[in-house]
């Protein structure tokens, strides 16, 4: 099994909502991302788990909270989001920080 | 900063045609690159990678050349279908922090038929 699946495919919430975003792969890979890419950009890094724990925080603001409950899941948690957090939320993961990133189908999420 | 860029945002070639995608990047200490295609509503794929004791990759259809003499990367696709069409991003593996994938801005490769 050699893919990365993502869940919902589409979410819209309020300003006011709590959601999560889901990630799972079953290829062994100890190293999950998350990315966030507005339309017409490159993606952009936000979190890099590691061995099921958080390596890298990119700054990212303390509404977006990700979760690594073990080595095949990853999930992102949202609160209080802005309509300019809208955007396509990609999740990752590799074998090792120096092979290929496999990605997700991506979560499309849209903020009200 | 970014450490990669793209020469152009938009290219088109005819169905059959080759096609070579340019890519540029400012840290001479990077030392691995990955090409990924991005179709509209997708996740990006990879296509090949290359590490800078390289200076050449060929893949199915797809050759990856690196210059760094001239921090310059370029994706070669040979014969190119309908299917190709797509965004190219080029990305570079940060290497004071290796988990950090840094990509360019990508360019959209447009086969006419």
């Amino acid at each position: 099994d050699t893919e990365v699946t993502q869940t919902p495919k589409h979410l819209v919430m309020g300003m006011t909502n709590k959601k999560s975003l889901k990630c799972e792969q079953h290829m062994g890979h100890r190293a999950m991302y998350w990315y966030k890419q507005k339309a017409k950009k490159p993606p952009e890094l936000m979190f890099v788990y590691s061995y099921e724990k958080l390596s890298i925080n990119e700054s990212v603001p303390s509404r977006f909270s990700p979760e690594c409950p073990n080595s095949s899941l990853l999930n992102l948690h949202l609160h209080a989001l802005q309509p300019e957090d809208s955007a396509l939320y990609l999740c990752a993961s590799s074998s090792g920080h120096y092979n290929e990133q496999f990605f997700g189908p991506g979560t499309r999420l849209t903020v009200l | 900063g970014e450490s990669v860029g793209l020469h152009l945002p938009t290219l088109s070639v005819q169905e059959g045609d080759n096609s070579i995608i340019n890519c540029a990047y400012s840290n001479s200490a990077s030392d691995y690159f990955i090409w990924y295609k991005q179709e509209s509503g997708k996740g990006p794929q990879f296509i090949i990678d290359i590490r800078s004791n390289m200076d050449k990759r060929q893949g199915q259809r797809v050759t990856v050349l690196l210059n760094k003499t001239v921090k310059h990367l370029s994706l070669q696709i040979a014969a190119t279908q309908p299917g190709d069409s797509a965004v190219y991003f080029c990305a570079d593996l940060d290497p004071q922090g290796a988990q950090k994938l840094v990509f360019g801005q990508g360019t959209r490769l447009t086969i006419n038929p």
